[in-house]
């Protein structure tokens, strides 16, 4: 059973446009929501990070937007660009489960010239 | 620093076989780990460890080993090769420090069982 569903699978974005790619979880016991870039042939690697108490984050062209009524949260990628092409893992992290994170299923970005 | 390196790049076995995946960080990280990554699947913890001597199952434990003598070292050892092992293995590794620490990741094993 998936803990945490993430959509869509794929996504094909115009350079300059926003790149919006969704969260959401089962269990109100996680307390921290991370988002991993990964490149081809490459490993994950952190993008961004948020904690419930929060419902925005922004750092640089990436924002994260948590919802913990709806226990949802995004990932919008403004002014995307060719670069940013990868896939994208969302993740949850269990209160007191040490460092234990649960991962989406990734969606593949495309942002074309 | 050369972070965390995992070896082999590449590896092709055939059912039935075992082989050891090697895993390694530099950092003086406590917490090391294992995940598989499958299409459509995300990233699945396999075995994790907060310490020397100190191992754990994840989520997909079955078919799978793991010691850490050491605090840098963390193989995976596979003891009979099945198709259903087919798949990119990551090493990451992290401070413990609460548990929002950030997870470093190893470029990855990808694993073909025949």
């Amino acid at each position: 059973q998936q803990q945490v569903k993430q959509s869509p699978q794929s996504l094909i974005v115009q350079k300059g446009g926003i790149s919006i790619i969704n969260c959401a979880y089962e269990n109100t016991a996680f307390d921290y929501f991370p988002w991993y870039q990964q490149f081809p042939g490459k490993g994950p690697a952190l993008l961004i990070a948020i904690r419930p108490d929060v419902s925005e984050k922004k750092e640089g062209r990436f924002t994260i937007s948590f919802n913990k009524s709806a226990k949802q949260f995004s990932l919008h990628i403004m002014d995307s660009q060719p670069g940013d092409s990868a896939t994208y893992f969302c993740a949850a992290l269990l209160n007191n489960a040490g460092n234990m994170l649960t991962f989406g299923g990734g969606t593949r970005l495309m942002v074309k010239p | 620093n050369a972070g965390v390196t995992q070896t082999p790049k590449f590896q092709v076995l055939k059912t039935g076989q075992s082989m050891t995946l090697q895993c390694a960080q530099d950092m003086n990280h406590e917490y090391m780990s294992w995940y598989r990554q499958d299409p459509g699947m995300g990233l699945r913890l396999i075995h994790y460890s907060v310490g020397a001597g100190i191992t754990d199952q994840g989520e997909v434990p079955n078919g799978y080993n793991v010691s850490r003598s050491t605090t840098e070292d963390f193989p995976l050892r596979l003891l009979s090769a099945a198709p259903s092992q087919t798949s990119v293995y990551f090493c990451a590794s992290s401070h413990l420090a609460g548990g929002s620490s950030e997870q470093f990741f190893g470029p990855g094993t990808r694993l073909t069982v025949l």
